[in-house]
């Protein structure tokens, strides 16, 4: 059974840094893209990174890029959002999410799993 | 970006009835689309992808079909456990962006 748990979501003040860990089993992780999406607190989902399978290739959508990185460990079957330079706006459950593609540039895409998501708070 | 647009944003519905929820995309997305059930406080969960392949393990009472820029998701007769919010997404282009969601209500 494929499962995905997030962590390391906090109360964390503007300009704070955290990093969010994303647990992965029940697949073989190293042969899958992952990415990260978040929902604010009553809106809708946003589109926030991928990563290739092997960590080679990255995207960012233009909210996070030059504040969040997005790596992985396939020898440990994790997969991390480092956040820095928090904004109140950055507040949301944080997903990660399976691919079942290996590339982050893949016809055909499909993203089939996602975790449970864990809370960021930026806030003073 | 492609910006998804979907309709309606609400609805209200009653055991038994026949639903449509609409997704049309900014550009051509081919057939890059997936359609997501969302319940509080749960993660999302894939219902249909490639616009009209049913996910393992859901019901055949869902449905998707669609190309290019229009795509519609249908559930043939609502159940208690579809009330929920539906979300599309677009996979073709980064950012992977999705809908603004349908919150599908007990009449």
């Amino acid at each position: 059974e494929v499962q995905l748990v997030e962590s390391g979501g906090d109360l964390v003040q503007p300009g704070g840094s955290l990093r969010l860990s994303c647990s992965a089993s029940g697949f073989t992780f190293r042969s899958h893209a992952m990415h990260w999406v978040r929902q604010a607190p009553g809106k809708g989902l946003e589109y926030v990174s991928g990563i290739s399978s092997d960590g080679g290739s990255t995207y960012y959508a233009d909210p996070v890029k030059g504040r969040f990185s997005i790596s992985r460990d396939n020898s440990k079957n994790t997969l991390y959002l480092q956040m820095s330079s928090l904004r109140p706006e950055d507040t949301a459950v944080y997903y990660c999410m399976k691919d079942r593609c290996s590339s982050i540039n893949c016809y055909g895409r499909v993203i089939d799993y996602w975790g449970q998501g864990t809370l960021v708070t930026v806030s003073s | 970006d492609i910006q998804l647009t979907q309709s309606p944003s609400f609805l209200s519905a009653s055991v038994g009835d026949r639903v449509t929820i609409t997704c049309r995309a900014s550009q051509d997305i081919s057939s890059s689309l997936a359609w997501y059930q969302q319940k509080p406080g749960k993660a999302p969960k894939l219902l249909i992808y490639a616009a009209s392949t049913l996910q393992s393990g859901v019901p055949s009472r869902f449905s998707g079909s669609g190309s290019g820029t229009e795509f519609t998701l249908k559930i043939s007769s609502l159940q208690p456990e579809d009330f929920a919010t539906y979300y599309c997404q677009q996979l073709i282009n980064y950012p992977l962006t999705f809908g603004g969601g349908t919150k599908v209500e007990i009449k």
